[in-house]
């Protein structure tokens, strides 16, 4: 089986700094790659895919992801946050079948004024 | 497109109690996922239906939960009887074949 590793369960960050949150998976074969966020009391959205191509995608609120495979990791970054962006970030690994996927625990993160 | 749609939104019962969760895909989506989100945890997946089959129940404690997608449309998750490590976030989530998941808003299951 797969694990996925989010090292930090919380960051905080002021309004408009960069910020990066960071997430490594195990596998020995070709996976697909996602971030999900969560605000309060919703349920998970889609953020980022990654599935081939340009091992940098972006999503249309300013994320951006870049999925390294000598690392094994797939770390989400932005420039410069908003409030708006408060919420919990899970990143996700799934075989090329799209038939297991594996959540990491989750990264919190708190966008201070 | 209307998402995936669940109900109740919240639950709370005592243990030993039973309860049912229900779940609507996005239409047209064959592959129907039930997962358990306990506070501070990332999503754990129960089951997963491929039509109204099941692909994959390995973690689904049978002992005390059931799932059950009939006619490969909706589905209807149970616990029975409840434990309070039952407490969580119950979400459940829709795809095509070979494509990404979409989730519902999620069910938010206390049990005292």
């Amino acid at each position: 089986a797969q694990s996925v590793t989010q090292l930090d369960s919380q960051v905080p960050v002021f309004e408009e700094a960069p910020v990066e949150l960071r997430c490594n998976y195990s596998s020995s074969v070709s996976v697909y790659l996602f971030w999900y966020v969560q605000y309060p009391n919703q349920g998970l959205q889609l953020l980022l895919k990654y599935l081939s191509g340009s091992t940098l995608v972006e999503s249309i609120n300013g994320f951006e992801a870049e999925f390294n495979k000598s690392q094994t990791s797939f770390h989400l970054r932005k420039p410069s946050v908003h409030i708006s962006d408060t919420a919990e970030y899970f990143c996700a690994v799934s075989d090329r079948d799209f038939n297991k996927f594996y959540f990491g625990s989750g990264t919190k993160l708190n966008v201070k004024p | 497109e209307a998402g995936v749609a669940q109900s109740p939104r919240y639950k709370i019962i005592e243990k030993r109690q039973s309860v049912a969760f229900w779940c609507n895909p996005i239409s047209g989506h064959a592959t129907l996922y039930w997962y358990q989100q306990i506070l501070g945890q990332g999503p754990k997946l129960l089951i997963q239906f491929q039509n109204n089959g099941v692909v994959d129940d390995s973690q689904l404690p049978k002992d005390r939960f059931s799932a059950e997608r009939l006619k490969g449309v909706d589905s209807t998750l149970k616990i029975q009887p409840a434990k309070l490590e039952d407490s969580a976030v119950y979400l459940c989530a829709s795809s095509q074949l070979g494509n990404e998941q979409f989730f519902g808003p999620g069910t938010r299951l206390t049990v005292l």
